[in-house]
């Protein structure tokens, strides 16, 4: 079975530039999520999706950061523009659960796209 | 919403130690619960998980963790590290509502041979 997808790998951007990850989940899953993880720090979430639609998104910087996930598949998170804080690794994370009620889910991980802004 | 506490940060054995990671939640509803592991340069991969049932639960490379309700804890435990155990571990809990999955801050484990 094929894991989550992420690109791209690393990105190096200036601040005030923007960028784009992308992230395709594993086949079937409805539940996709977006993680930010500094270093040195856990993984703190974004934004979480069931579907095209958005569950959770109550820890997006909205003034920079956007994300969709059209016809419930692949997903893209963009930051527009970027500040040296946004160093760090996105990471993309799916999962089989419906919303509410379906317990006894797994989340599995993408190997994460490693930004640094200079 | 629901919080994860990881107190050791970093942690440090020998070879052969026993390992004891804490780990406690705050959330009053039905959670599931997970350790994820993390190799240096590598992506978050599970260790091992607890939806319901017998409280201890065995993982992957000799890890287990007992799930104390009462305590609000998930302790982490293994018997005998190896030097390949060196990594970061994070405890997460995931309410069943809503399905949200929250990390506590991670403990660095270095193992020295």
């Amino acid at each position: 079975e094929a894991g989550v997808a992420q690109s791209p790998r690393y990105k190096i951007i200036e601040k005030r530039q923007s960028v784009a990850f992308w992230c395709n989940p594993i086949s079937g899953h409805a539940t996709l999520y977006w993680y930010q993880q500094i270093l040195g720090q856990g993984p703190k979430l974004l934004i979480q999706f069931q579907n095209n639609g958005v569950v959770d998104d109550s820890q997006l910087p909205k003034d920079r950061f956007s994300a969709e996930r059209l016809k419930g598949v692949d997903s893209t998170l963009k930051i527009q523009p970027a500040k040296l804080e946004d160093s760090a690794v996105y990471l993309c994370a799916s999962s089989l659960a419906g919303f509410k009620g379906s317990s006894g889910n797994t989340i599995y991980f993408g190997e994460g796209s490693w930004l640094t802004v200079v | 919403a629901q919080s994860v506490s990881q107190h050791n940060h970093h942690v440090i054995l020998s070879e052969a130690a026993s390992l004891e990671l804490g780990c406690n939640y705050s959330y009053g509803g039905t959670v599931n619960l997970f350790w994820y592991v993390q190799y240096p340069g590598q992506h978050l991969q599970l260790l091992l998980k607890y939806f319901s049932g017998d409280p201890l639960v065995k993982g992957i490379k000799g890890f287990e963790a007992e799930f104390i309700k009462s305590k609000f804890s998930f302790n982490l435990r293994k018997p005998s590290v190896q030097w390949s155990d060196t990594a970061e571990y994070f405890c997460a809990v995931m309410d069943t509502g809503f399905q949200k999955l929250v990390f506590g801050t991670g403990t660095r484990l270095l193992v020295s041979p």
